[in-house]
């Protein structure tokens, strides 16, 4: 089985913060993904990435950058976290081809 | 653009009773569609998938859906409800360059 891991379930930060939000899969995909969730918005693409050293800009990228030093990581990076990013973060991984995305089980990220 | 539209934020559905959540999707091209499952606190589960083929798809926990392309629907089935089923369920549809674009969810409430 695909196994997404996201390194924090719950996070708390301060705002003007830089926060990392961490992703790790296990099954060799080329393609990753960061989402944010929020209630009556459904998921809003942040950034993707097909490779490594490799990104592109998603929906909504203010506020935020992302880091693929190697294939199975793929760092968010709130450079100075405000109120407004406080949110449901979460990883996905898929490979190439028609296959579904798998999901890590989310950061919940508060900014206080 | 590709999008998909789950009409329905709620659905109340009896134990035992058949349920259905809808969705409609715009694509230009072949349609590549998918459903996904969310239970609290936890991340995208890949519940079924359609690429080609039948339009009747089996997926996980005894879900299918059914594809109808002259009314560009793709509604998620079960014969027989449970309880267990209660979740948040998004359907999606394959945009280009492997990027899924997802609706907004719909909360599915099955009542003992």
């Amino acid at each position: 089985d695909v196994k997404v891991t996201q390194s924090s379930r719950y996070l708390v930060k301060r705002t003007g913060e830089k926060v990392f939000l961490e992703c790790v899969q296990d099954m060799d995909h080329e393609n990753m993904f960061w989402y944010r969730q929020d209630p009556g918005l459904g998921l809003r693409l942040i950034y993707f990435s097909y490779d490594v050293k490799m990104k592109e800009k998603g929906d909504i990228p203010e506020g935020y950058s992302v880091s693929r030093e190697k294939k199975e990581r793929f760092s968010l990076i709130l450079e100075s976290a405000s109120t407004n990013q406080t949110s449901m973060y979460l990883c996905a991984s898929s490979g190439t081809g028609f296959g579904p995305q798998h999901f890590g089980d989310g950061t919940r990220l508060s900014i206080l | 653009a590709q999008s998909v539209a789950q009409p329905e934020d709620q659905v109340n559905v009896a134990e035992g009773n058949p349920l259905t959540v809808k969705c409609t999707y715009s694509v230009s091209g072949n349609p590549y569609l998918f459903w996904y499952v969310q239970y609290p606190n936890r991340g995208l589960q890949f519940l079924l998938k359609y690429i080609t083929g039948d339009n009747l798809v089996k997926g996980s926990y005894g879900f299918e859906a059914e594809f109808n392309k002259s009314q560009t629907s793709f509604h998620l089935k079960k014969p027989s409800a449970l309880v267990s089923d209660s979740a948040l369920y998004f359907c999606a549809v394959r945009d280009r360059d492997d990027k899924i674009i997802f609706g907004k969810g719909t909360r599915l409430h099955i009542l003992p």
